[in-house]
């Protein structure tokens, strides 16, 4: 079975700290993702990534940075944490092919405080 | 832009019951779309997915059809039970994207014993 594993379940931070949230996939996929889930507003993308040292915006990348330096393993940075920024984060990996489907983490509920 | 809705938000059916929940999407252009379950406060759990050439797909007492051409998917339950409770996500990926997936915001099913 495809494996994504978060390192964290929950998370409580103060404002202003720099806050790293990582995820790592055992299925050699050169796919990975961020999403945040808050009430009402759904899943929406902030970053991805399709390659080693490659990333791409998704629809809401203010405030974060992402880090991908292995295959397996793929970095989400809050530079400097706001309490906009309490949510439910989701980390998924995926193959490159229309036959793939997604797969996703058990998420992080980061609070700010 | 691609924009995917599903209807209804939320369902209540007594256990045994046949079920349809429907989902619709804007831009006919896409790659594949994806069902996933949502248990509260976990992550997504893949259901099915169905490429843009295929008309359905089934697993178990799941089966989910795609329209593409008029923008619609059902995903079809037979025989509900209360441990079918839970919030169904579509998500499709579109044509040339490096895989990221556009979302519905769900149904939160509810099966009563």
């Amino acid at each position: 079975d495809v494996k994504v594993t978060q390192s964290s379940r929950y998370l409580v931070k103060r404002t202003g700290e720099k806050v790293f949230l990582e995820c790592v996939q055992d299925m050699d996929h050169e796919n990975m993702f961020w999403y945040r889930q808050d009430p009402g507003l759904g899943l929406r993308l902030i970053y991805f990534s399709y390659d080693v040292k490659m990333k791409e915006k998704g629809d809401i990348p203010e405030g974060y940075s992402v880090s991908r330096e292995k295959k397996e393993r793929f970095s989400l940075i809050l530079e400097s944490a706001s309490t906009n920024q309490t949510s439910m984060y989701l980390c998924a990996s995926g193959g490159t092919g229309g036959y793939q489907p997604q797969h996703f983490g058990d998420g992080t509920r980061l609070s700010i405080l | 832009k691609q924009e995917v809705t599903q209807i209804p938000a939320a369902l209540s059916v007594p256990e045994g019951e046949n079920l349809v929940l429907n989902c619709s999407f804007t831009d006919s252009a896409i790659y594949n779309l994806q069902w996933f379950r949502q248990d509260p406060g976990k992550g997504l759990t893949s259901l099915l997915l169905i490429q843009s050439s295929q008309r359905e797909q089934t697993s178990g007492r799941l089966n989910a059809s795609l329209d593409k051409s008029s923008g619609r998917s059902t995903l079809y339950i037979a025989a509900s039970q209360p441990g079918d409770s839970a919030t169904y996500l579509c998500a499709v990926r579109l044509g040339g994207s490096q895989g990221n997936l556009i979302f519905g915001k769900g149904t939160k099913l509810s099966v009563k014993p």
